[in-house]
């Protein structure tokens, strides 16, 4: 129950193209879910959260979109540049400890 | 200033060897965390700390010693160590009451 099931575990992508990746759980007491996006070599770096008050949250290309219904969230990036190529990790929490549970990651490639 | 630091970058030692991670935060948070990355794979939490004390241990073998003698730093002693403990050390922090961890760029231990 505590897993998040991410997709897909590599993407590549045209620049300008839109990048999406999606995650699934089981624990209906998660209420925070945090993208990470991990460069090689360096450590993840917090890029959006949503809670499931709301079903979806923009900050400049990045966008989570949120069903609470189906226990889904994803992540889209638009107009994906070059640079936006990483590894993206989703997670979930919102028990005590603040312990967060991640997805398997997805490894994006934005083709020049 | 979201900046969690850690030193050293890179560490290579051998089974027998005595090391030690340093994490520095001066965020004010007052819960730090130390986890573990290997090549293609999430993070995984290996101990959480909440006002200097341990909170959380993930099960984690016992030549993996967590110390924090401040509110700022963080500490993880190695002893006796296994080339299968190679991998990425990575420390994060965050307040209390918020889920928003920032993590550090992480050390590459590689165990010989």
């Amino acid at each position: 129950q505590q897993q998040v099931k991410q997709s897909p575990q590599s993407l590549i992508v045209q620049k300008g193209g839109i990048s999406i990746i999606n995650c699934a759980y089981e624990n209906t007491a998660f209420d925070y879910f945090p993208w990470y996006q991990q460069f090689p070599g360096k450590g993840p770096a917090l890029l959006i959260a949503i809670r499931p008050d709301v079903s979806e949250k923009k900050e400049g290309r990045f966008t989570i979109s949120f069903n609470k219904s189906a226990k889904q969230f994803s992540l889209h990036i638009m107009d994906s540049q070059p640079g936006d190529s990483a590894t993206y990790f989703c997670a979930a929490t919102g028990n005590a400890g603040n312990m967060l549970t991640f997805g398997g990651g997805t490894r994006l490639m934005v083709k020049p | 200033d979201t900046e969690v630091t850690q030193t050293p970058k890179h560490l290579v030692m051998g089974m027998t060897n005595k090391k030690s991670l340093k994490c520095e935060q001066h965020m004010g948070h007052r819960a730090m965390y130390w986890y573990k990355q290997k090549a293609k794979k999430p993070p995984e939490l290996m101990f959480v700390y909440s006002y200097e004390k341990l909170s959380i241990n993930e099960s984690v073998p016992s030549r993996f010693s967590p110390e924090c003698p401040n509110s700022s730093l963080l500490n993880l002693h190695l002893h006796a160590l296994q080339p299968e403990d190679s991998a990425l050390y990575l420390c994060a922090s965050s307040r209390l009451a918020d889920y928003e961890q920032y993590f550090g760029p992480g050390t590459r231990l590689t165990v010989t």
